[in-house]
């Protein structure tokens, strides 16, 4: 799995956008973007994952740079409870196929009241 | 998405005792699961691949003796901590995969287990 990089720590305020970058320039065709996230002493959480195109959930939005060496998930009206550890992998996606998650250092996002 | 319950969410146990960790998914059939380990301040950590049926598949550098994996069924996996001493001590997480049809193989996380060894 192509290796990423990500902010340590992000402050957004309360009802603002949150915008969380991952650089990931190694990646390579067949590889998709995945974000989750951690609340304190909480398992992850899935929030989104894209390949190549611009992605929309419930959520979150996923950009993903035309030349895909980088992507922004955006969190559009952060509240309280997004404070979290934000993780950006960046993995394969195959049908039947079972790999264990690689997880980097994430972005601690802390929404301010 | 699917839902994966870990029982218990908090144990303490005595330097020397073996603690088991049981890791269900509740709505879908899960003949592969993975369990993680996080220290403190630390990320996540993958330990073992739990596949039905089989032996688990470990990392390097986690002994299959100490934490040793059954997976019994298609809805739960089991972790036991043999001999735990107080290094183990971590919260310890599991996830599922869910080969549906409503993905390819994405994972969903139990909610962890905090082990706190004496």
């Amino acid at each position: 799995d192509a290796k990423t990089t990500q902010p340590t720590s992000m402050d957004c305020a309360e009802g603002r956008a949150a915008n969380l970058p991952c650089n990931h320039s190694t990646i390579s065709g067949n590889e998709y973007v995945y974000w989750y996230r951690q609340i304190h002493s909480q398992g992850p959480q899935y929030i989104i994952h894209g390949l190549k195109n611009n992605e929309t959930n419930e959520m979150a939005s996923l950009i993903i740079t035309e030349d895909r060496k980088s992507s922004t998930l955006i969190l559009p009206h952060a509240t309280l409870r997004d404070t979290a550890v934000y993780y950006c992998i960046v993995r394969v996606r195959v049908r039947g196929g079972a790999d264990g998650l690689t997880f980097g250092k994430g972005t601690h996002l802390i929404i301010q009241p | 998405g699917a839902v994966v319950s870990q029982h218990p969410s908090r144990v303490i146990c005595k330097s020397g005792t073996s603690v088991k960790i049981e890791c269900r998914s509740l709505d879908f059939q899960a003949t592969t699961m993975f369990w993680y380990r996080q220290f403190p301040k630390q990320s996540l950590m993958l330990m073992a691949t739990s596949n039905e049926g089989s032996k688990a598949t470990y990392e390097q550098g986690v002994e299959k003796d100490k934490f040793l994996i059954n997976h019994a069924s298609l809805t739960l996996s089991t972790l036991t901590v043999t001999s735990a001493h107080p290094e183990d001590s971590s919260f310890y997480i599991c996830s599922a995969l869910d080969r549906s049809g409503r993905g390819y193989n994405e994972q969903f996380f139990g909610p962890g287990t905090r082990l706190t060894v004496l």
